[in-house]
């Protein structure tokens, strides 16, 4: 089965600086990543999600690449604010089960003021 | 419009008793799941559903057992509770062949 291994598991960074996650997955026929955000206390929410046809997705201060061939995918946040810690997820799905989720460990973020 | 609804939101239990998780969602989505968080492990399947009347086996499914009696409604039983799944559940659902997933709110379960 898929395999999603995520990288760091902790992140503190400053006000205002970028913050990068990476997962790698292991099965070649996944082909949707998406990331999902978890505050304290909260449900896992849906922030972005990428799509094997497209190398990279924006949206405000959020961003996704995606690398097929090495079987990577990282997201980017710059300009982090304070509400932006959290716990932070990704997840690979796709090949015979398209509609299954293999999620990574988890990243928490810290966005110090 | 309520998403995805789980009941109780947090329970405690003693060893080897039972209990029912309820998931009822109101998007008339296909697919339902239920997953596992523990501190470190993230977010893993343990039983999931393609539609009424069907269950499948996820990744960690062994002390649980699950039901789809109903298109809107997905339990997960546990029989004989252990200390090891001392967990927060969380409840989802997709549409049809997609893994956008909607999560609940999730139940906090302690077994003594």
């Amino acid at each position: 089965g898929e395999n999603v291994e995520q990288h760091p598991s902790t992140l503190s960074v400053q006000e205002g600086d970028s913050a990068v996650i990476k997962c790698t997955y292991s099965d070649s026929a996944s082909n949707y990543f998406p990331w999902y955000k978890q505050e304290l206390g909260k449900r896992p929410q849906l922030i972005i999600d990428i799509r094997s046809n497209v190398g990279e997705k924006k949206d405000q201060r959020i961003a996704v690449t995606l690398n097929k061939t090495a079987k990577h995918f990282s997201l980017h946040i710059t300009e982090t604010q304070p509400e932006d810690s959290a716990v932070y997820f990704c997840a690979a799905s796709g090949g015979g089960s398209n509609y299954k989720l293999t999620f990574g460990k988890g990243t928490l973020l810290t966005v110090n003021p | 419009n309520a998403g995805v609804t789980q009941t109780p939101k947090f329970r405690v239990l003693k060893t080897g008793q039972s209990m029912t998780l309820l998931c009822a969602q109101d998007m008339n989505h296909e697919y339902m799941y239920w997953y596992r968080q523990d501190p470190g492990m993230g977010l893993r399947l343990i039983h999931y559903s393609v539609g009424e009347g069907t269950t499948a086996k996820g990744e960690v499914p062994d002390g649980y057992n699950v039901s789809r009696l109903k298109k809107q409604n997905f339990l997960l039983g546990l029989e004989s509770a252990a200390p090891s799944q001392t967990s927060v559940y969380f409840c989802a659902s997709s549409q049809t062949g997609t893994a956008l997933l909607f999560f609940g709110s999730g139940t906090q379960l302690s077994v003594l």
